[in-house]
């Protein structure tokens, strides 16, 4: 059983562009979640999808979006990137009405 | 608002010893709490669980104690491996982690042989 993957592993962009990144959800998991991890600190919650629906959204602008798609694949786009947008960017899945998440290894990006 | 605290950002304990980890929280919703363990350049794994309508749960090496008068929980790892140095995350979720997670800051657990 293939689990949660992200790509690319590492970006590095400039302030003011924009970023897309992916995320494949463990087979059988329609839900997932995008998490933003700063330096030294926990994983803090963007937003969550079901079934091609956000189901939810943390404290975040709206120049960070997403997409589920039917395969439950995922993206999150970040427009007008700033320079505290640097983190390592976690997307996790799991199957509805589970309680554990699943996460990927993470995509660093750096915003220079 | 940080809203679940992890107030030792580093611990050193002994291989074979027990090594304890400890979490707070202050929001009454959350009803799930989670354990995650992360090594450098790896997305957090999960370790272990607990709902609020218990205060123990074990799996092998690992228990986590929940004291929700104390909004606390603990980690205990007994006995402690080289293996197990990493950073933990505590998490806690409401609606029986049908929701998001909220995660603390983490403690870095080394051990040492």
């Amino acid at each position: 059983e293939t689990g949660v993957t992200q790509s690319p592993t590492h970006l590095i962009k400039t302030r003011g562009q924009q970023v897309t990144l992916r995320c494949s959800s463990q087979s059988g998991h329609n839900t997932v979640s995008w998490y933003q991890q700063a330096l030294g600190q926990g994983p803090q919650f963007i937003f969550q999808y079901y079934r091609e629906e956000e189901n939810g959204r943390g404290n975040f602008p709206p120049r960070f979006s997403g997409l589920q798609f039917p395969n439950y694949s995922s993206e999150l786009n970040v427009n007008a990137l700033e320079l505290d947008d640097s983190a390592l960017y976690l997307c996790a899945s799991n199957p509805a009405a589970y309680n554990e998440q699943f996460f990927g290894p993470g995509t660093r990006l750096t915003v220079l | 608002d940080q809203q679940v605290k992890q107030n030792s950002p580093s611990l050193r304990v002994q291989e074979g010893r027990i090594s304890i980890l400890n979490c707070d929280y202050t929001n009454s919703m959350f009803d799930y709490f989670l354990w995650y363990k992360k090594y450098p350049a790896e997305g957090p794994t999960f370790l272990i669980s607990i709902s609020s309508i218990k205060d123990k749960n074990e799996d092998g090496r690992f228990t986590v104690f929940l004291n929700k008068s104390a909004k606390h929980l603990s980690l205990h790892i007994v006995p402690s491996q080289p293996g197990d140095s990493a950073v933990y995350f505590c998490a806690a979720s409401a609606n029986f982690g049908n929701e998001k997670l909220t995660f603390g800051t983490g403690t870095r657990l080394t051990i040492i042989p």
